[in-house]
């Protein structure tokens, strides 16, 4: 059974650092790896999908890798601003099933 | 192109009574999905449908929870009778099943659900 799991639960950074968002998972048999950011009370928005076959994808100031042999992605997020603060979310889809499985999300204020 | 549609926003109900979420997909998104996201957590599959078709339906809670897709497009979430431990935003979510696409997920905004 796939298990994501999202560190650090919570991040607190001042406006204009670089960071990095981790989100691990035990079953490296994966089809795809999915980023989002989720807004107080709000839906799920994509920012990035990596296929098994790519090792990273970017996106204006985000980029997002994959090492499926180690079962890590991470989501670096480049000059943050406060406006990127929400709750990042992986998801993972194996290659046996065909459903989507979350991590717990990783909780990001930006300061100003 | 209109994202995922959701109704309604929020709700509020008593233990035991019934209570029905609607989806509309994205036109042309073949799969459905319907999540439940308690507080602080990441979303849960609750069921799957490709067309008009249960994919996935492992984590629904069948004594309680039932969902269809009448003609592959629209899909209704159903609880009767709900339970405390059902408060929580239920999202649905839709993507286009096409080869070399990767199955991208959209979510609407969610129906957030109080169970008193």
């Amino acid at each position: 059974k796939q298990e994501v799991t999202q560190i650090p639960a919570a991040l607190s950074v001042p406006e204009g650092e670089n960071l990095v968002l981790n989100c691990s998972f035990t079953d490296s048999a994966i089809y795809n790896l999915q980023w989002f950011r989720q807004d107080p009370g709000k839906g799920l928005t994509s920012l990035l999908l990596i296929q098994s076959s790519q090792r990273e994808q970017t996106s204006g100031r985000l980029n997002a890798s994959l090492d499926k042999s180690s079962g890590r992605s991470t989501l670096y997020i480049a000059a943050s601003q406060p406006g990127d603060s929400a709750t990042y979310l992986c998801a993972v889809r194996s290659n046996y099933g065909q459903n989507f499985v979350f991590g717990p999300g990783t909780r990001l204020s930006v300061l100003p | 192109e209109a994202g995922v549609a959701q109704s309604p926003r929020y709700k509020i109900i008593e233990k035991r009574q019934s209570v029905a979420f609607w989806c509309n997909p994205i036109s042309g998104h073949a799969t459905l999905y319907w999540y439940q996201q308690i507080l602080g957590q990441g979303p849960k599959l609750l069921i799957q449908f490709q067309n008009n078709g249960v994919v996935d339906d492992s984590q629904l809670p069948k004594d309680r929870f039932s969902a269809e897709r009448l003609k592959g497009v629209d899909s209704t979430l159903k609880i009767q009778p709900a339970k405390l431990e059902d408060s929580a935003v239920y999202l649905c979510a839709s993507s286009l099943l096409m080869a070399g696409v990767g199955y991208e997920q959209f979510f609407g905004p969610g129906t957030r659900l109080t169970v008193l």
